[in-house]
């Protein structure tokens, strides 16, 4: 969608940290937003970033470069729930844009 | 405080028949959007309202789909006549206001055209 990147799958253990890259184009970009989806079900509101840096949420973190075109998300202590998909959604210019989604598993 | 509500929750047709989906919004968000979710892929924005009126319809097939908002409550959407391709999950989702709102979505509606 619209050029926004991210890996398709991530494996991780229980108890390590995963880090879930996304790329978009820069042109009219007001805002980044995560979700967590687990199958089946509704995307669920993680985090949003909107100036450059870390913001920090427990044990989820989020990062922005405005500049770059580019953010993360940052899960760490993995726990077994936190197997889902992980949507990165750019905000254009009042519309949000979602990529495909990375599909986290965590194994034992 | 109650989330956004869909109805139904899982509904089979065969292709050229019609159906509609329901969406009950958060209490006093005046946006609203209908997405298209295929499997393997993120949320495609359908339709976008403001209060009772349209937004956004640019990615709406509108030789078959159809949505209002009458009373800037409560959406529908419709797809008359269905295709194959239209097999998908319908998310609908609500903000406080449009722009940089953060949008929370219902549980969809899962359709399966055969």
């Amino acid at each position: 969608g619209q050029n926004i990147d991210q890996p398709t799958e991530m494996t991780a253990t229980e108890g390590a940290i995963v880090q879930i890259n996304c790329t978009y184009q820069t042109s009219g970009f007001n805002g980044l937003f995560w979700y967590q989806q687990h199958a089946g079900e509704a995307p669920t509101f993680l985090s949003y970033n909107v100036l450059d840096g870390l913001e920090e949420k427990g044990r989820f973190s989020s990062f922005l470069s405005r500049s770059k075109g580019y953010s993360y998300l940052l899960l760490k202590e993995l726990q077994m729930k936190d197997s889902a998909s992980y949507l990165c959604a750019v905000s254009r210019w009042g519309k949000l844009q979602f990529g495909a989604g990375t599909q986290v598993v965590v194994t034992p | 405080e109650a989330g956004v509500a869909q109805s139904p929750r899982y509904k089979i047709i065969e292709k050229r028949q019609s159906v509609a989906f329901w969406c009950n919004p958060i209490s006093g968000h005046a946006t609203l959007y209908w997405y298209q979710q295929i499997l393997g892929q993120g949320p495609k924005l359908l339709i976008q309202f403001q209060n009772n009126g349209v937004v956004d319809d640019s990615q709406l097939p509108k030789d078959r789909f159809s949505a209002e908002r009458l009373k800037g409550v409560d959406s529908t959407l419709k797809i008359q006549p269905a295709k194959l391709e239209d097999s998908a999950v319908y998310l609908c989702a609500s903000s406080l206001a449009a722009e940089q709102e953060t949008q929370y979505f219902g549980p969809g509606t899962r359709l399966l055209v055969l």
